[in-house]
């Protein structure tokens, strides 16, 4: 069965520095893995998606992750934090060749000033 | 377009009433999706529409009925609310149900209390 484990529950950086937000995940076949954020009383935004293409995938607003098979990671990262990236992050993996979406239990992101 | 939309925004409810949650995609998909949201824990999938005249239970659809009204329209009843009901619900759709290269577009959210 499929599973996605977000190590990090709560997060804060400041503003300017980097963010690191990890995913591990658990998968029988190539998964298809994404990042969805939601920001406070929002609906869920894609970020970017990874579909066996190239490891390293670039998403809006800077962020980007990068698919490491041998460790079972897609750690979603952005160099520098701004105000507007407080919200809550979710890991996402797909059962091969279906849309069905198994969700991690998001990391919440804090900015400070 | 506006996207994934979702009604009502808002609704509480006593033990026992029942409610339909609404639900509507202008992006011509074939695919939606019912998902519940509960502190801490990531969405999980109620129902499913793959195409049009087809719905499937998904992780969580115990106490839950849905509806495929035609292919712009998705909705998810209750008919006997629970407090372990209490939760935010998010409709989503998909152009496609299989290939996992599909990306789910979300609606707002509806949050339901239930007393």
């Amino acid at each position: 069965a499929q599973s996605v484990t977000q190590l990090d529950s709560h997060v804060s950086v400041s503003e300017g520095t980097p963010v690191l937000l990890r995913c591990n995940y658990s998968s029988s076949y190539s998964p298809s893995l994404f990042w969805y954020v939601q920001h406070p009383n929002k609906g869920l935004q894609l970020l970017l998606k990874y579909t066996s293409a190239a490891t390293l995938v670039k998403g809006i607003n800077g962020f980007e992750a990068e698919f490491k098979k041998s460790e079972t990671s897609f750690h979603l990262t952005k160099p520098s934090a701004h105000m507007s990236d407080a919200a809550e992050y979710f890991c996402v993996v797909s059962e091969s060749g279906y849309n069905k979406l198994i969700f991690g239990a998001g990391t919440r992101l804090a900015v400070h000033p | 377009n506006a996207g994934v939309t979702q009604t009502p925004k808002f609704q509480v409810l006593k033990t026992g009433q029942s409610m339909t949650l609404q639900c509507a995609q202008d992006m011509n998909h074939n695919s939606m999706y019912w998902y519940r949201q509960d502190p801490g824990m990531g969405l999980r999938l109620i129902y499913y529409s793959a195409s049009e005249g087809t719905t499937d239970k998904g992780e969580v659809p115990n106490g839950y009925n849905v509806s495929r009204l035609n292919k712009r329209e998705f909705s998810l009843r209750l008919e006997s609310a629970a407090p372990s009901q209490t939760s935010v619900y998010f409709c989503a759709s998909s152009e496609l149900w299989t290939g996992a290269k599909e990306t789910q577009y979300f609606g707002p959210g509806t949050r339901l209390l239930v007393l």
